[in-house]
């Protein structure tokens, strides 16, 4: 079976930084990702890790350890449109993803 | 179409009926996802078309959830005799490659919101 988690609530205020952690065990790993939700919408896609370290993307960074099952999804200068669901998903060995329960980010002012 | 549109996006159903939701990926993808996203979790896999062919139903929960992809485009998922448990969003996704091809990131409809009453 698949075991992803997450913590299902944080809070920061805006411009700082928030880091949402992932640990996950999995029968076969081919790919990790992070997608953002707002409510009601599509999940839209952040961010894409195979190989360890850390993939920079503009305020949004994703680090990986493969041998410690454990990623983070890092938030700079956080702003009030951050405020949403982030799923962590890790693909298996094939096509599938699984998806943990999703971490709800609420930005304050 | 610019992405991956979903219809209906709010269904209401009597528990017994059947449902039929309609996915459009986005033009040229082949791979195409279902999943079942209950209040606060996470999406669940039900089943993955690639191009018609339907490779992995694993997901579906019961022999009352259908999915076809006929042409290779345009999916729909059908849910017979539906019951409460169904009330969910079923999201589709699509996929430019096959689903294991390193950065394949999928891109996701809105969804459609079903409510079994």
């Amino acid at each position: 079976g698949q075991n992803i988690d997450q913590p299902t609530e944080m809070t920061a205020t805006e411009g700082a930084i928030v880091q949402i952690n992932c640990t996950y065990q999995t029968s076969g790993f081919n790919g990790l990702f992070w997608y953002q939700q707002h409510a009601g919408e599509a999940p839209t896609f952040l961010s894409y890790n195979v190989l360890d370290g850390l993939e920079e993307k503009g305020r949004f960074s994703s680090f990986l350890s493969r041998s410690k099952g454990y990623s983070y999804l890092l938030l700079k200068e956080l702003q009030m449109k951050d405020s949403a669901s982030y799923l962590c998903a890790v693909r298996n060995n094939d096509y599938k993803l699984s998806f943990g329960a999703g971490t709800t980010v609420t930005v304050r002012a | 179409g610019a992405g991956v549109s979903q219809s209906p996006r709010y269904k209401v159903a009597k528990r017994g009926q059947d449902v039929a939701l309609r996915c459009d990926p986005i033009s040229g993808h082949v791979s195409l996802f279902w999943y079942q996203q209950a209040l606060g979790q996470g999406p669940e896999f039900l089943t993955y078309f690639q191009n018609e062919a339907q490779l992995d139903k694993s997901g579906l929960p019961s022999d009352r959830f259908f999915a076809e992809r006929p042409e290779g485009s345009v999916s729909t998922l059908k849910i017979q005799r539906t019951q409460q448990e169904d009330s969910a969003v079923y999201l589709c996704a699509s996929s430019l490659a096959r689903g294991d091809k390193g950065r394949t990131e999928a891109f996701f409809g809105q969804g459609t919101r079903l409510t079994v009453v």
